[in-house]
């Protein structure tokens, strides 16, 4: 497994606020991802990064940056939070062009009041 | 546009058989993935298709038809620990997963 860690693991902010989720991972996967989940939409993905110099923009992407700061760090910041950001977001990492299955963090739950 | 579609939750008894349907429709195609996620916990993997046909893994199998574009997720002796919810995601042509909103399964004693 990728070993993926993720903090903090519960956030509660409010509007306005800039936040920053951190994860890395230990066995030197090229791909990370940033995923929030709600509640009967299932997985949604925020950013993907394919190495250090590659950022891509996913699915939601508005309200929301990210950092590659090394191979194992993938931080997602929230600028300005706003209550509908408020889910349960997953880090994931994977070897590059293959089909190796991604691999998850244990995930943050936020809430924005 | 890129679909993919499973039934939100389904019911089965301790012990019995239960199929997970996945139907898709997507922009290219490298394989379909099924992954296990109990509530509040992050997915783990459980299995991989890439071609046609059954591909069994201990209590649980998957299937797949390209041209059908149709998936599902067989269990077998079903246990208590078992419900949890039933992800199916498709790689596509640029190895993307498009994911499904997930079946929850509830096991009953």
């Amino acid at each position: 497994d990728a070993d993926v860690t993720q903090t903090p693991r519960n956030r509660i902010t409010k509007t306005g606020k800039r936040i920053m989720l951190e994860c890395s991972q230990t066995k030197g996967h090229d791909r990370m991802y940033w995923y929030r989940q709600d509640p009967g939409l299932g997985l949604r993905l925020i950013y993907y990064s394919f190495d250090v110099k590659d950022i891509n923009k996913g699915e939601i992407s508005d309200g929301y940056s990210v950092s590659r700061q090394a191979q194992a760090k993938f931080s997602l910041s929230l600028e300005s939070a706003i209550p509908n950001q408020t889910a349960l977001y997953f880090c994931a990492a994977s070897v590059s062009r293959s089909n190796q299955p991604q691999h998850f963090g244990d995930g943050t739950r936020l809430s924005i009041l | 546009g890129q679909n993919i579609d499973q039934p939100t939750e389904m019911t089965a008894t301790e012990g019995a058989i239960v199929q997970i349907n996945c139907t898709y429709q997507t922009s290219g195609f490298n394989g379909l993935f099924w992954y296990q996620q109990h509530a509040g916990e992050a997915p783990t993997f459980l299995s991989y298709n890439v071609l046609d046909g059954l591909e069994e893994k201990g209590r649980f199998s998957s299937f797949l038809s390209r041209s059908k574009g149709y998936s599902y997720l067989l269990l077998k002796e079903l246990q208590m620990k078992d419900s949890a919810s039933y992800l199916c995601a498709v790689s596509d042509s640029n190895y993307q997963l498009i994911w499904g909103a997930g079946t929850k399964l509830i096991i009953k004693p």
